[in-house]
């Protein structure tokens, strides 16, 4: 099924780093997403966002919503071992029946105390 | 508050069986989702419930995968004649209804098809 690209696939990072990843799309969305799931978890909303160009935060994270409505980026600042994880951004596309997610592949964040 | 719940949390199968997977949703939620997850991947949708409704089936792979939805409540997701290629994470969300609102996600249930 369609995916999104995101990058990087995985980083491994010191404690007290900042971390940025992606996500880029060949079509539009009007909601952009990222969710972090823990091993035998399923994923948890990090960061909703709803307009082309809104930039949000939410405590050490930050995410915008490119202009295009084809692109995402999801900022950590001050890494904490507890952001230990994968990282996923989703596309939804609220015109389509039941709003489905549209997932990237996925960020492993190893952060080493 | 309880989350979203899915049995059974592993379920190994051999190739050609026929498996149930349970979605138990937030109480009061009328959307549900099913998604898949394999090895390393990301999430792939699969079929959409409104209440009892699937108005959005189209990411079912194929016609040995089907899903039911009672009392506007519980679903099940049925993988009839199971294959090598179906082993992966199966993952439930629901929502207070459609549209936008957040998707809150089961822990899902790990297949493995011997």
């Amino acid at each position: 099924g369609q995916q999104l690209n995101q990058s990087p696939q995985s980083m491994f990072i010191q404690e007290g780093e900042d971390v940025s990843m992606n996500c880029t799309s060949s079509s539009i969305f009007n909601t952009w997403l990222w969710y972090k799931q823990d091993p035998g978890e399923g994923p948890v909303l990090l960061i909703a966002l709803y307009k082309a160009g809104e930039l949000t935060s939410n405590g050490r994270l930050t995410a915008q919503f490119g202009i295009t409505r084809k692109d995402s980026f999801l900022n950590i600042s001050a890494s904490i071992p507890s952001d230990v994880g994968i990282y996923f951004c989703a596309g939804q596309l609220r015109e389509t029946s039941g709003s489905r997610l549209t997932f990237g592949e996925g960020t492993q964040l190893t952060v080493n105390p | 508050g309880a989350g979203v719940s899915q049995s059974p949390s592993n379920k190994v199968t051999e190739k050609g069986k026929d498996v149930e997977l349970r979605c138990d949703p937030i109480s009061g939620h009328t959307a549900l989702y099913w998604y898949r997850q394999s090895l390393g991947q990301g999430l792939e949708f699969l079929i959409y419930f409104q209440g009892n409704s699937a108005p959005d089936k189209s990411g079912l792979p194929s016609d040995r995968f089907s899903a039911e939805r009672t009392g506007g409540s519980v679903s099940t997701l049925t993988i009839q004649r199971t294959q090598q290629e179906d082993s992966a994470v199966y993952l439930c969300a629901s929502s207070l209804s459609g549209g936008n609102n957040e998707q809150f996600f089961g822990p899902g249930t790990r297949l493995t098809v011997l």
